[in-house]
């Protein structure tokens, strides 16, 4: 099965918004409201910002939006700010206790 | 404070194998499932393998299936990992989480190189 599909990069200035899709098929993203978003600073761990299509962690600010429709779901960043310069990761359950992740989108503030 | 630990990594030929571990802490392990992630130096993250609270379900990647072997012992809180018949495309940093649906907890990860 293929990654989802995300763009490369996304670049916004400081408090600007950004939004980065992430595409996948019938088969996951549209089949099921199990979309979770992942933050990676370079050498850190990945870290869990959105879970289940828009719900948000305990301590992720409220900046940090998800959202889905159809085979599409978005990562929405409002008020950018320069910590916020990292990869981020989207996520499907595929059924099955499977998952499959997107390729990863670099986010530069700048 | 939850805690995920893994060790077992290394330099291993294509071919060999390798066994890793996740030691787990502040939860209840044997209530939640885990997983296995892995990424490729400059890579994006790929699911590796899941597996029940129990045990009785587990998943693998087609990249790994019928080379890698999840499995957990419970009553040692710990996660583990068989890799067998490893191939130069499995060098990544391994990392094992919590859950099945959205992964909340992650290790730091451990760095298996698979080179001659």
């Amino acid at each position: 099965q293929s990654a989802l599909t995300q763009p490369r990069s996304v670049s916004g200035s400081p408090g600007q918004s950004v939004t980065i899709s992430c595409t996948g098929t019938s088969s996951d993203v549209g089949a099921y409201n199990y979309v979770s978003w992942y933050q990676q600073h370079p050498g850190k761990v990945p870290k869990l910002m959105i879970y289940d299509v828009s719900e948000r962690p305990s301590g992720v600010p409220d900046r940090f939006s998800g959202s889905k429709s159809g085979d599409t779901a978005s990562l929405t960043i409002s008020g950018l700010q320069a910590e916020d310069e990292a990869d981020y990761y989207c996520c499907s359950y595929t059924g099955r206790y499977t998952s499959i992740f997107g390729g990863g989108t670099k986010l530069t503030v700048l | 404070e939850v805690q995920l630990v893994e060790s077992g990594g290394g330099l291993v030929k294509p071919g060999g194998s390798l066994r890793l571990s996740c030691a787990a802490s502040g939860f209840t392990f044997s209530s939640d499932s885990m997983i296995w992630v892995r990424q490729a130096p400059g890579k994006g993250l790929e699911w590796v393998s899941s597996i029940g609270p129990s045990g009785t379900y587990i998943y693998y990647a087609d990249s790994v299936q019928d080379r890698f072997t999840i499995s957990r012992d419970n009553a040692k809180n710990s996660l583990y990992l068989q890799m067998d018949s490893l191939r130069a495309e499995d060098t990544a940093v391994y990392y094992c989480a919590r859950r099945w649906d959205y992964f909340d907890y992650w290790g730091q990860g451990t760095l298996v190189t698979v080179s001659s």
